[in-house]
């Protein structure tokens, strides 16, 4: 049993550059989340999913996109990169049968922009 | 939208000291969690708080839930070397986002 899976776990972008980060998790979880973590800052929720098809804007949504095609991937996009978006990027997942369950964590993708 | 509020920033103690972090939130919530992050790693879930008034105890690590449901607090006995790391609670807005504080960092000097 996996949990929850990122790719890559590092990257390095050059300015206006795009990217997609893969998040897979083998839970069956219905709730799905793409947080960035910077120095300070915590965790800030950029998107989020309630299920299959569905996505909704986080904290801080702008510069990210993000599809859930299928239940147990979440991908983040980012069209043009900007050094701003250099950061730890996590995905999470939880169950959304309870309104109050835990969320699992994949181990982080940190993404450099120069 | 829902703050999720949380102090100190950091935090340095001797080992065998006790160590506290408080979560306040700007609305009230329908529970809280707490993680904790390893440097280095992602955040591992240590509990859930829903009731008013609740209060869980793990070992040496307290959590309470105020009255109001609005704050929380973390509290660790006799600090260990293993407890290092960064504490963050988590409140829910409704049943679907998962809004973070912004964590305490706990060094311990040994």
């Amino acid at each position: 049993n996996a949990g929850v899976t990122q790719t890559p776990k590092f990257r390095v972008l050059k300015t206006g550059q795009s990217m997609t980060l893969l998040c897979a998790q083998d839970m069956n979880h219905e709730y799905m989340y793409w947080y960035r973590q910077d120095p300070g800052m915590g965790l800030r929720l950029i998107h989020y999913s309630v299920g299959e098809g569905t996505t909704a804007k986080g904290e801080v949504p702008d510069g990210y996109n993000v599809s859930r095609l299928k239940k147990q991937n979440f991908l983040l996009g980012l069209e043009s990169a900007a050094p701003s978006q250099t950061s730890v990027y996590f995905c999470a997942s939880s169950d959304g049968q309870g309104a109050w369950t835990e969320a699992f964590f994949g181990q982080g993708t940190r993404l450099t922009v120069v | 939208g829902q703050q999720v509020m949380q102090i100190p920033q950091y935090q340095h103690v001797q080992e065998g000291e006790d160590f506290t972090t408080y979560c306040n939130s700007s609305t009230t919530l329908s529970n809280i969690q707490w993680y904790k992050q390893r440097p280095g790693g992602h955040p591992v879930f240590l509990i859930q708080l829903v009731k008013s008034g609740e209060v869980k105890k793990q070992k040496r690590l307290t959590f309470q839930f105020g009255e109001a449901k609005k704050n929380s607090s973390l509290h660790i006995t006799a600090t260990q070397t293993t407890d290092v790391g960064t504490y963050f609670c988590a409140g829910r807005q409704g049943a679907q986002k998962l809004v973070f504080g912004q964590g305490t960092r706990l060094t311990i000097n040994p």
